[in-house]
């Protein structure tokens, strides 16, 4: 089982309908949670950060954690067709120091 | 948000050449620094990280002394391809934290093409 697993896609949704973007990870000892956007043949980009259970609102963007769950989820509102790249899950687990585990990312288009 | 530069992005060398690529951040001070690679289609793979002042960790796999990494000082880590053959050709990131939160910050990564 990978500690960090995400559904590779492609998710594919309508420009201005609601993305959801999940994530499911393995060790109950995680404490940090990102997300990171990654355009074709760029690097990744740091969009949300989560350390606590509940929704956490940025902009178009809303991170959802449930750490009974093990499940981190991104929603992007009015989905725009710059949204479209593929969107990793990264965690930091207990006894990790700094080092986060990325699951293999979800590729997500948004058609105008 | 916290700046990550990275010199070159693109290289393109001889089979047994070596390359040289640094990562610095820009506007703080990084305790820790990350070296990972990405393959075409692939996800990330971290391949070692640095600390400041002491040797580099290497994931299980990644061979310390063909990619050797220098981190001299809280701003600037180097990772030196030595020996370079065509199947070293990826896209070699860098991230940098402050230790805060555990947030990594990347650099925009450097392309390597060995022919």
């Amino acid at each position: 089982q990978k500690e960090v697993e995400q559904n590779s896609g492609p998710l594919s949704v309508p420009e201005g309908a609601i993305a959801s973007l999940n994530c499911t990870y393995s060790d109950r000892g995680s404490q940090s949670f990102f997300w990171y956007r990654q355009y074709s043949g760029k690097s990744p980009e740091l969009i949300m950060s989560i350390y606590s259970n509940g929704d956490k609102e940025d902009g178009r963007f809303t991170a959802q954690l449930n750490k009974a769950s093990q499940y981190v989820s991104l929603l992007i509102r009015d989905s725009q067709p710059s949204d479209s790249a593929t969107y990793l899950c990264a965690v930091n687990t207990y006894n990790a120091g700094n080092m986060l585990t990325f699951g293999g990312g979800t590729r997500l288009m948004v058609k105008p | 948000g916290a700046v990550v530069s990275q010199h070159p992005s693109r290289v393109i060398c001889k089979s047994g050449t070596s390359v040289k690529i640094e990562c610095r951040s820009l506007d703080f001070q990084a305790t820790t620094m990350f070296w990972y690679r990405q393959f075409p289609k692939q996800s990330l793979m971290l391949m070692a990280t640095s600390n400041e002042g002491s040797k580099a960790t290497y994931e299980q796999g990644v061979e310390k002394d063909k990619f050797l990494i220098n981190h001299a000082s809280l701003t600037l880590s180097t990772l030196t391809v030595t020996s370079a053959h065509p199947e070293d050709s990826s896209f070699y990131i860098c991230s940098a934290t402050t230790g805060s939160y555990n947030e990594q910050f990347f650099g925009p990564g450097t392309r390597l093409t060995v022919l």
